[in-house]
């Protein structure tokens, strides 16, 4: 498809398990953001990339939250040594160029048991 | 520190009638807001959207109204219809501010009935 595609879509994983959650931006799109949303809540922003480099990273909540952008297409975001409070949706999103328009993924769904 | 706030979690209208859904921000930096819509299990859904340099939008059945003085946004929807049930998200974003990354409120869940 033509949006913005993450997987997996759902994930349990046990506490203390690490997980990677990947994101396809639209194709070309300069821009890619990691939100992360928690039940009844909205979106909170974790990170920005333009492009392969990593501008924004202050909203990622420890140390155990990694995200990377190699080539500048595919993001990866890693959650090492996962805790209860990390379940939530995480949503990826995309824009062509910063002020464009932002597009989001349906998330990944991640649950910590 | 919420700089974005939506105060109804939910709103129930009746089809045909208008929906007005509400939004308060706090950072006098926010020079562009949006909305988005989201359905259960997908992601948020771009909407509308309003520059600071203006107080009204209009596109179609959607009109969001800007009053920077009191830092307060709306979201109409008229008529509205079953299809417009959903949860909408106010958000704002500070010009050149990481891509122009977005602060989001906390939604508010919309019922249209039939």
């Amino acid at each position: 498809g033509a949006g913005v595609s993450q997987s997996p879509r759902y994930k349990v994983a046990k506490r203390g398990q690490d997980v990677a959650l990947r994101c396809d931006p639209i194709s070309g799109h300069v821009s890619l953001f990691w939100y992360q949303q928690a039940l009844g809540q909205g979106p909170e922003f974790l990170t920005y990339f333009q492009n392969e480099a990593q501008l924004d990273k202050s909203g990622l909540p420890s140390d155990r939250f990694f995200a990377e952008r190699p080539e500048g297409s595919v993001s990866t975001l890693k959650i090492q040594r996962t805790q209860q409070e990390d379940s939530a949706v995480y949503l990826c999103a995309s824009s062509l160029t910063s002020g464009n328009t932002i597009y989001f993924g349906e998330g990944s769904w991640l649950t910590v048991v | 520190d919420q700089q974005v706030k939506q105060n109804s979690p939910s709103l129930s209208v009746q089809e045909g009638r208008i929906s007005i859904l509400n939004c308060d921000y706090t950072n006098s930096m926010f020079d562009y807001f949006l909305w988005y819509k989201k359905y259960p299990a997908e992601g948020p859904t771009f909407l509308i959207s309003i520059s600071s340099i203006k107080d009204k939008n209009e596109d179609g059945r959607f009109t969001v109204f800007l009053n920077k003085s009191a830092k307060h946004l709306s979201l109409h929807i008229v008529p509205s219809q079953p299809g417009d049930s959903a949860v909408y998200f106010c958000a704002a974003s500070v010009p050149k501010a990481a891509g122009n990354k977005l602060t989001f409120g906390g939604g508010t869940r919309v019922l249209v009935k039939p």
